[in-house]
């Protein structure tokens, strides 16, 4: 079973703007992980937030996790296009590892 | 560093034929190993997972099978395919306890 919903499903924005993804998921988590998935390939990870965290940076990437909301964001500043993708959230469940059903980001040159 | 290799990356299959996917690990030992499904532009279905050699938990009765002969060789089968088989497999590797997992390139299932 898939752990959570991102949210929107598709996303489109110009070249310089923001991006941001939402994630809800229903169980309990011991930390939530976001990855992109480029047409075709295999998904790569972008960072982890673990569930004692609220806020978490990587370069251009900004990860908000709120546990009594169940809910994560993702937030990509300064969009390129090379940033078109799909995004996904996802968190260990024990063994399992499951995910979101995924954004699909367009970003427009 | 460790590698995650599968194969084949392309395959088109009749009705009713068997699969044999495979995917390998470097560099680590004792992975857990998992097989994804993605349909066309749809999410990723967990269908099997393996924390040591020959034990695997299925997440979803299928006509799909996972095994793993060696520590660090995950495969998934098929006797007969179904069109429903069609879509888009990756494997993975983790280390266990919540850690990140990493995945392969995926292999592109059709089935005619």
């Amino acid at each position: 079973s898939q752990q959570g919903e991102e949210d929107p499903q598709a996303l489109s924005i110009q070249e310089g703007e923001n991006a941001t993804m939402n994630c809800s998921y229903k169980t309990s988590i011991n930390n939530l992980q976001w990855y992109r998935q480029n047409s075709g390939r295999g998904l790569v990870h972008l960072i982890l937030i673990r569930s004692n965290e609220r806020e978490k940076h990587s370069g251009r990437l900004r990860v908000t996790l709120d546990t009594s909301k169940k809910s994560s964001s993702l937030l990509i500043t300064a969009s390129r296009a090379a940033d078109t993708a799909s995004y996904f959230c996802g968190s260990p469940t024990g063994n399992q590892f499951y995910f979101g059903t995924g954004t699909s980001l367009t970003v427009i040159p | 560093s460790q590698t995650i290799h599968q194969w084949p990356a392309t395959l088109v299959q009749p009705v009713g034929s068997p699969l044999s996917l495979e995917c390998t690990v470097e560099g680590t030992s004792n992975p857990n190993l998992y097989w994804y499904r993605q349909a066309a532009g749809r999410g990723l279905q967990l269908l099997f997972y393996s924390v040591g050699i020959g034990q695997i938990s299925s997440e979803v009765p299928q006509n799909l099978s996972a095994s793993r002969p060696q520590d660090r060789q995950f495969i998934l089968s098929s006797k007969k395919l179904l069109l429903s088989d069609s879509g888009f497999y990756l494997c993975a590797w983790g280390e266990g306890g919540g850690n990140t997992i990493y995945f392969g390139e995926g292999s592109w299932l059709t089935v005619v």
